[in-house]
């Protein structure tokens, strides 16, 4: 697709209930990146893939969260047994490299509109 | 831990007015880059910068990376009121985790 689409656009869930975020990157990027924003501020980082590998789940906030990438392509985010704290946007961003450190390349990354998550 | 603040938190200019926002970061950075959210928006790549000193210019925009690649700043001349939103920056430290800052919200009055 032309850029990167999330799904749901909006999520309401009562405390409790697991939720399924998804996130469709532009076609053949290589990373895939997961943040979380509140309102006022700035993205804050969860976890990113390099194809099908998860590189990075330090920023997962504790083990109800996960994410996979099982093709290297489309990811989703879980949120098991939700709670109303994690009420926020969720965004998902893809960039066409790596970002293993290879500074010298543009690691632009292209963000979807985000899911806003409610939890009552 | 890691930390990438920004100030000042918002600015509001007159249009025709420069701005200008601060990226200080508490550890060495890999490299620097810069966001534009528009407000409902999501963020939007604005540049990367990854040499010391580094001076990068877009139109009314000049980019700068500090010398001891710990700090950055964005500055715009003579804002217009298409400036308006909320500009991040964000870096990728040397054990290769990716932050971003606080950001800083523009507004531009007419």
């Amino acid at each position: 697709g032309a850029g990167v689409s999330q799904s749901p656009r909006y999520k309401v869930t009562k405390r409790g209930q697991d939720v399924a975020l998804r996130c469709d990157p532009i076609s053949g990027h290589v990373s895939l990146y997961w943040y979380r924003q509140a309102l006022g501020q700035g993205p804050e980082f969860l976890t990113y893939f390099n194809y099908e590998a998860q590189q990075d789940k330090s920023g997962l906030p504790n083990d109800r969260f996960s994410a996979e990438r099982p093709e290297g392509s489309i990811s989703t985010l879980t949120i098991q047994r939700t709670e109303q704290r994690d009420s926020a946007m969720y965004r998902c961003a893809s960039s066409p490299e790596t970002g293993t450190g290879v500074f010298q390349y543009q690691e632009t990354q292209y963000f979807g509109p985000g899911t806003r998550l409610l939890v009552l | 831990g890691q930390q990438v603040m920004q100030i000042p938190q918002y600015q509001h200019v007159q249009e025709g007015e420069d701005f200008t926002t601060y990226c200080n970061s508490s550890t060495t950075l890999s490299n620097i880059q810069w966001y534009k959210q528009r407000p409902g928006g999501h963020p939007v790549f604005l540049i990367q910068l990854v040499k010391s000193g580094e001076v990068k210019k877009q139109k009314r925009l000049t980019f700068q990376f500090g010398e001891a690649k710990k700090n950055s700043s964005l500055h715009i001349t003579a804002t217009q009121t298409t400036d308006v939103g909320t500009y991040f920056c964000a870096g990728r430290d040397t054990g290769n985790q990716f932050y971003f800052g606080t950001g800083t919200s523009l507004t531009v009055i007419p």
